[in-house]
């Protein structure tokens, strides 16, 4: 079975950082492309970044790109995300995302739980 | 970008019958259409990939279809743990998702 397990939301001041990681257990980590996606209080589902499973590729939506960073850690199963110069559009709930193949192919068939990341003041 | 419209915002139907979910994008994306359930307090599930796959354990009672711009979920003999918040997605380029229907017990 399939489990993402999501640590290190946090409440966060504006400008600051945090790291987000996924634990992964289950299936072949280090062959599949894995994700985060995040979600707004309310709000619905916005594509954040991706670390393809072949290649080492990294992919950002236009929104974090330069601020975010992905990374994974094959040996330990472990998927981070580094974000930095927060803003409080960024609050929301982020979740690990396993996609379907080793890249190109976004469809998310397995989601942790999630991590709550608040940027306020 | 490709933008995902979904509508209705919120559909309100009686268990037992039918429920129909539209969602249309800006641009075609061929059959690279995914639809996805979430529950309050739950994080997403995978239902319907390739426009009409249905995943891994899902019922029949779910059906996709489709192609191009315009796609419909069809959720059959609807029953009570299927009132939920419904997503389209796209991934003909990187993802995108419909801003989500409702789908709530009349």
């Amino acid at each position: 079975e399939v489990q993402l397990l999501e640590s290190g939301g946090d409440l966060v001041q504006p400008g600051g950082s945090l790291k987000l990681s996924c634990a992964a257990s289950g299936f072949t980590f280090s062959t599949y492309a894995m994700s985060w996606v995040r979600q707004a209080p309310g709000k619905g589902l916005e594509w954040v970044s991706t670390f393809t499973g072949t290649g080492g590729y990294t992919f950002y939506a236009a929104s974090v790109k330069g601020r975010f960073s992905i990374s994974r850690d094959n040996s330990n199963n472990t998927l981070f995300l580094h974000m930095s110069s927060l803003r409080a559009e960024d609050t929301a709930v982020y979740y690990c995302a396993k996609e379907s193949a080793a890249a190109g192919t976004p469809i998310f068939d397995s989601w942790g739980q999630g991590a709550l990341v608040t940027v306020s003041s | 970008d490709i933008l995902m419209m979904q509508s209705p915002a919120t559909l309100s139907v009686s268990p037992g019958e039918r429920a129909t979910l539209s969602c249309r994008a800006s641009q075609s994306v061929s059959s690279k259409l995914a639809w996805y359930q979430q529950k309050p307090g739950q994080a997403p599930r995978l239902l319907i990939y390739g426009a009409s796959t249905r995943a891994t354990g899902i019922p029949a009672r779910f059906s996709g279809s489709g192609s191009g711009t315009e796609f419909t979920l069809t959720i059959n003999s609807l029953q009570s743990e299927d009132f939920a918040v419904y997503y389209c997605q796209q991934y003909n380029s990187w993802a995108t998702f419909g801003q989500g229907t409702r789908l709530e017990i009349k």
